[in-house]
């Protein structure tokens, strides 16, 4: 399976944007890159996929590098609710896709 | 719209007991994932299911664990004899389609074994 890497965490104060990075040079043609998150004490919660253009959806934008070894998941606005793991994945479209493969992420604490 | 339920919230057992741990998806949705996140540590995959239906088992332990999903109720994931080292926060999500996107995963059961 292909990897990703993410860095162990990251800092915000509230209200200002936030660029979360993965690394995934491994990526095949047919991985979907997907962002999960999981605040203290709940589930994951999902955020965004994509799989070469960019998206946007009402939680968060997506910018996959053109050749789609990065992406960046991006908060416009952090909020104190944003503090979570932020998890970057790849799933591939074929076989067993439905098993998400979940690293250590990236830990955000966002500050007041 | 009842998001997925997990109970209890909260489980302690003693070792040798049995854990059993309920999961109702999204109504619509009928499949279901359980995933088990240790200590400091990723969550890990566990099993999928469909009504009645064990689709994939492959993160399963070979022994104590077993899951279900009858056609009528909830989801179970039950260990039997349980062991300190099954402590661990269990999460069950589900997916109207099964493709890999768009899961709603539950609070999730810390089971705690004394």
């Amino acid at each position: 399976d292909a990897k990703t890497t993410q860095p162990n965490s990251m800092e915000s104060n509230e209200e200002e944007p936030v660029h979360l990075p993965c690394n995934h040079s491994t990526i095949s043609g047919t991985d979907y890159i997907h962002w999960y998150r999981q605040l203290p004490s709940q589930g994951p919660e999902y955020v965004i996929h994509g799989l070469t253009s960019n998206v946007n959806n009402r939680m968060a934008s997506l910018a996959i590098a053109e050749d789609r070894k990065s992406s960046t998941l991006i908060l416009h606005r952090a909020t104190l609710r944003d503090a979570a793991v932020y998890y970057c994945i790849l799933l591939n479209s074929g076989g067993s896709n439905y098993k998400l493969t979940f690293g250590k992420g990236t830990l955000l604490t966002v500050n007041p | 719209n009842a998001g997925v339920m997990q109970n209890p919230r909260h489980l302690v057992r003693r070792r040798g007991q049995e854990a059993r741990l309920r999961c109702s998806p999204m109504k619509g949705h009928s499949h279901v994932y359980w995933y088990r996140q240790l200590p400091e540590e990723g969550l890990k995959f566990m099993v999928y299911l469909q009504k009645e239906n064990i689709i994939d088992e492959s993160g399963m332990p070979k022994e104590r664990f077993s899951a279900e999903f009858p056609k009528e109720g909830p989801s179970i994931l039950r260990i039997q004899q349980v062991v300190r080292g099954d402590s661990a926060a269990y999460f069950c999500a589900s997916s109207y389609t099964g493709q890999g996107y768009g899961y709603t995963f539950g609070s999730g059961t810390r089971l705690t074994v004394v």
